[in-house]
């Protein structure tokens, strides 16, 4: 069975710093997809960020980017220029590609402080 | 992007009375959706899987007969928990997966439901 493991409850950083959160999983699955979900005081859950394990190259999106390390297991999200908005609980998660229903496996999540 | 949405957004109820909680999918037909328990700062917790048209799949330690859906149209689906007790609180979200074709592109979630047993 996949898992996936937050080993950092909470992080914080300065507005406009940059900061990383790690993730690393387990799996006997070559071909798979990994997620970085943000869920802010709201609760509502938003996509931040997408991999496909069969690509090679890192993911970004505007501020956000990954460090996806096949071999070792690790898919950590790197969040640039910090803003206050970006104060949230990030969720990673995995999602085999052989899955017609998009079943979706949770980390723990790490909550993250932005400090004016 | 597709949009998820639940009613009701946050529900009070006496011990031992069902509440159902719904989850729409507003702009795409979800053949399966998912329903989520979370406790206040944790991670989403798998409860089960909804199929449209069939039973759905409860993952393992979730009572079957306690926590209720029904998956009636490609659009809806309901979870009824039955004969609710305090500590059945908690905050309960949906999700849809979209498809392009027969792939699972991206997963959608509604903005969830809190629930109170009083």
């Amino acid at each position: 069975a996949q898992t996936v493991t937050q080993s950092q409850p909470e992080m914080s950083v300065q507005e406009a710093e940059t900061v990383t959160l790690s993730c690393t999983y387990d799996t006997s699955e070559s071909d798979y997809y990994l997620f970085w979900y943000k869920q802010p005081p709201s609760r509502q859950m938003i996509l931040v960020i997408r991999q496909e394990a069969y690509k090679q190259q890192n993911a970004t999106e505007n501020r956000f980017s990954v460090n996806f390390q096949k071999a070792a297991k690790s898919f950590s999200l790197k969040i640039s220029d910090s803003q206050l908005g970006d104060a949230a609980m990030y969720f990673c998660a995995y999602r085999s590609h052989g899955s017609n229903t998009g079943k979706l496996i949770f980390g723990q999540g790490t909550t993250l402080q932005v400090k004016p | 992007g597709a949009v998820v949405s639940q009613h009701p957004s946050w529900v009070i109820c006496k011990s031992g009375t069902s509440v159902k909680i719904e989850c729409r999918s507003l702009d795409f037909q979800a053949t399966t959706m998912f329903w989520y328990r979370q406790f206040p700062k944790q991670s989403l917790m798998l409860m089960a899987t909804s199929n449209e048209g069939s039973k759905a799949t409860y993952e393992q330690g979730v009572e079957k007969d306690k926590f209720l859906i029904n998956h009636a149209s490609l659009t809806l689906s309901t979870l009824t928990v039955t004969s609710a007790h305090p500590e059945d609180s908690s905050f309960y979200i949906c999700s849809a997966p979209w498809r392009e074709g027969r792939l699972v592109d991206e997963q959608f979630f509604g903005p969830g439901t809190r629930l109170t047993v009083l």
